[in-house]
């Protein structure tokens, strides 16, 4: 238990389908980060807020739209996703992104299938 | 380009010792991690270096040599529940974290 928590662990979705990730963290921080997990394939950072604000958005195509309505809780909207999306999401936290020196906390990820 | 390095895949005997190794180039260097991440689990930290140096933890040892831009990390005694997959990641002179694809290591009996 790593004190992070996503939902859904596995998700299965059409092309046109919408759907959505949540991430929730029990750790008082107040950073929290999108990563996408492929197979052979170093981390991908997507996202990053701190304090609530959007503080990084590493290129990531407009049919991922991230929200984060306070510290604790961190979404994923997904709209008309590519089969080529499909990957482990995974999402984390730490006390902050003003420096990167401390680790980070992982949830167990979402397992995302795109058909 | 930054670029971390690491063995795709590794497999050693229970009760043995394994080395894995990273190394990196990167603009800058404030540290360098160690996470471990069994199969459909959440990455764990095992490790944080920023001198030179070995630093151990247990069964877990680390060690850090900047200069050659070269990490490893060494685990004894090996169990059968350290097989999973260890993940490389330094941080850069901005603070962004550059991963290594990890290496999944595989212990037989």
């Amino acid at each position: 238990e790593t004190g992070v928590t996503q939902t859904p662990r596995h998700l299965v979705m059409g092309m046109t389908n919408k759907k959505s990730l949540k991430c929730e963290q029990h750790l008082g921080h107040n950073a929290m980060y999108w990563y996408k997990q492929s197979a052979k394939k170093p981390l991908e950072l997507m996202f990053v807020y701190n304090f609530k604000e959007q503080t990084e958005n590493n290129s990531v195509p407009s049919r991922f739209s991230p929200e984060c309505p306070n510290s604790s809780h961190l979404f994923l909207h997904l709209h008309t996703l590519q089969p080529e999306d499909s990957a482990l999401y995974l999402c984390a936290s730490s006390p902050s992104r003003d420096s990167y020196t401390g680790e980070l906390f992982f949830g167990e990820g979402s397992r995302l299938t795109v058909l | 380009g930054q670029n971390i390095d690491q063995p795709t895949e590794m497999t050693a005997t229970e009760g043995a010792i394994v080395q894995i190794n990273c190394t990196y180039q990167t603009s800058g260097f404030n540290g360098l991690f160690w996470y471990q991440q069994h199969a459909g689990e959440a990455p764990t930290f095992l490790s944080y270096n920023v001198l030179d140096g070995l630093e151990e933890k247990g069964r877990f040892s680390s060690f850090l040599s900047r200069s050659k831009g070269y990490s490893y990390l060494l685990l004894k005694e090996l169990q059968m529940k350290d097989s999973a997959s260890y993940l490389c990641a330094v941080v850069d002179s901005n603070y962004q974290l550059i991963w290594g694809a990890g290496t999944k290591l595989i212990i037989k009996p």
